[in-house]
């Protein structure tokens, strides 16, 4: 079993879509990390995670230590939102294998 | 400020071949490593360093050397490349290992 798992794999929504990715890990952890990687490759932090949820702009994250899981959520979804989305822990070492999305106008 | 730097953006290496991968950060980090990327894979990570002077192995670490001789500067080597390492090498730095990650644009080897 992976140590870190996303869900879902692909996702299509609609622009202005409230999206939600999931992930859930299995070891413990300080912290977890939010990447985002755009079509063209790029890989940019969103989110560094230790308790409770984090917002900037339209994105929110969120983490429940307990039940090891944590949530990316983007409000009012936008074309421009289409990526990858990745969660990390163990300081950015071990990897989801990231969600697709794609936001449709 | 430049952030993190990866030099060549492109490569094509025959098999057997040796190269260095580039990589300079500008923010005075003490973390820096690198990844690669496959298709089905995911990111995995390669070799880190805590500092000048000091590296790791990370995930995947057979087939790369890596040094750290300055704080900017952190180069990946491929001593004898092989197909398997066709990928695309990111590299990223961060003031900590905890700490939020800042990554290269990346560097996409092909090797045939």
């Amino acid at each position: 079993k992976n140590e870190v798992e996303q869900s879902p794999q692909n996702l299509t929504a609609q622009e202005g879509e409230f999206i939600t990715i999931n992930c859930s890990y299995s070891v413990g952890i300080s912290a977890l990390h939010w990447l985002q990687q755009h079509p063209g490759g790029g890989i940019v932090s969103l989110f560094m995670l230790s308790s409770g949820k984090k917002k900037h702009g339209r994105l929110i994250a969120t983490i429940n230590i307990q039940e090891k899981h944590s949530s990316l959520h983007i409000t009012a979804s936008h074309p421009r939102d289409s990526a990858v989305y990745i969660c990390a822990v163990r300081s950015i070492r071990v990897f989801g294998a990231g969600t697709i999305l794609r936001v449709k106008s | 400020n430049a952030g993190v730097t990866q030099t060549p953006k492109f490569q094509v290496l025959k098999t057997g071949q040796s190269m260095t991968l580039q990589c300079a950060q500008d923010m005075n980090h003490e973390y820096m490593s690198w990844y690669r990327q496959d298709p089905g894979m995911g990111l995995r990570l390669i070799h880190y360093s805590v500092g000048a002077g000091i590296t790791d192995q990370g995930e995947v670490p057979n087939g790369y050397n890596v040094s750290r001789s300055t704080t900017e500067d952190f180069p990946l080597r491929l001593l004898s490349a092989a197909p398997s390492q066709t990928s695309v090498y990111f590299c990223a730095s961060s003031y900590s290992m905890t700490d939020t990650q800042y990554f290269g644009p990346g560097t996409r080897l092909t090797v045939l």
